[in-house]
């Protein structure tokens, strides 16, 4: 079956670090991956998705890149900011349902 | 405001007791999800509907679970004889899609459960 795998938090940065988190990914065929972010007391938000191999997802700094060949989908931002503080979900699609892996919580502290 | 809604946001309840959960989604998208979410985890996908029709079920949602979208607008989950285990944010989401490709799908607040 689906399912994805992504970096175990929390994640404590300052600011203007650089942030990864990594994601992988097992799935039949070539599904369409995407980061989702929750920010405190809100509901989920896509942040950005890629649709096949090699297409670079991107969004308010953020980017991913689909490597089909490592199976994997890791989330960067170059400098981040204290409301970049959120969970951050990798998830997959398969048919339209969404596999979300376990989530990687983020503080970014001034 | 134009986004999904769900209804009620929170609700506390004995063992054994009956719950509904309401969600409406966007106007005119025709795909509709439930997903739940646990403490610590992602969400997991419960079910799907196109239109009124529910085209697939987890293997999560068990005989107690049912899930409702009679008009092809809002969807109903109802969990009959509540457990512990069931205590868990539900989520609905909403898309636009009406093939197999995928569409971004929007999601509600969620409806937080707790079975005492």
């Amino acid at each position: 079956g689906n399912s994805v795998t992504q970096m175990e938090g929390p994640v404590t940065l300052s600011e203007e670090a650089f942030l990864t988190i990594n994601c992988t990914y097992t799935a039949t065929g070539y599904p369409s991956l995407f980061w989702y972010v929750q920010y405190p007391g809100e509901g989920l938000q896509l942040l950005l998705k890629a649709t096949k191999a090699d297409d670079k997802g991107s969004n308010k700094g953020f980017e991913a890149t689909y490597r089909k060949e490592t199976t994997s989908f890791h989330l960067e931002k170059g400098s981040v900011q204290v409301s970049d503080s959120a969970v951050y979900f990798c998830a997959l699609s398969d048919r339209g349902k969404l596999s979300f892996g376990a989530g990687t919580t983020v503080t970014v502290r001034a | 405001d134009t986004g999904v809604s769900q209804n009620p946001r929170h609700k506390i309840t004995k063992r054994g007791q009956n719950v509904t959960f309401r969600c409406d989604p966007i106007s005119e998208h025709n795909r509709l999800y439930w997903y739940r979410q646990t403490l610590g985890q992602g969400p997991e996908f419960l079910t799907y509907f196109q239109n009124e029709a529910q085209l697939e079920k987890s293997r999560l949602l068990s005989d107690r679970f049912s899930a409702e979208r009679p008009k092809g607008s809002f969807s109903t989950l109802e969990i009959q004889r509540t457990e512990q285990g069931d205590s868990a944010m539900y989520l609905c989401a909403s898309s636009p899609s009406t093939s197999l490709v995928y569409n971004e799908q929007f999601f509600g607040p969620g409806t937080r459960l707790t079975v005492l």
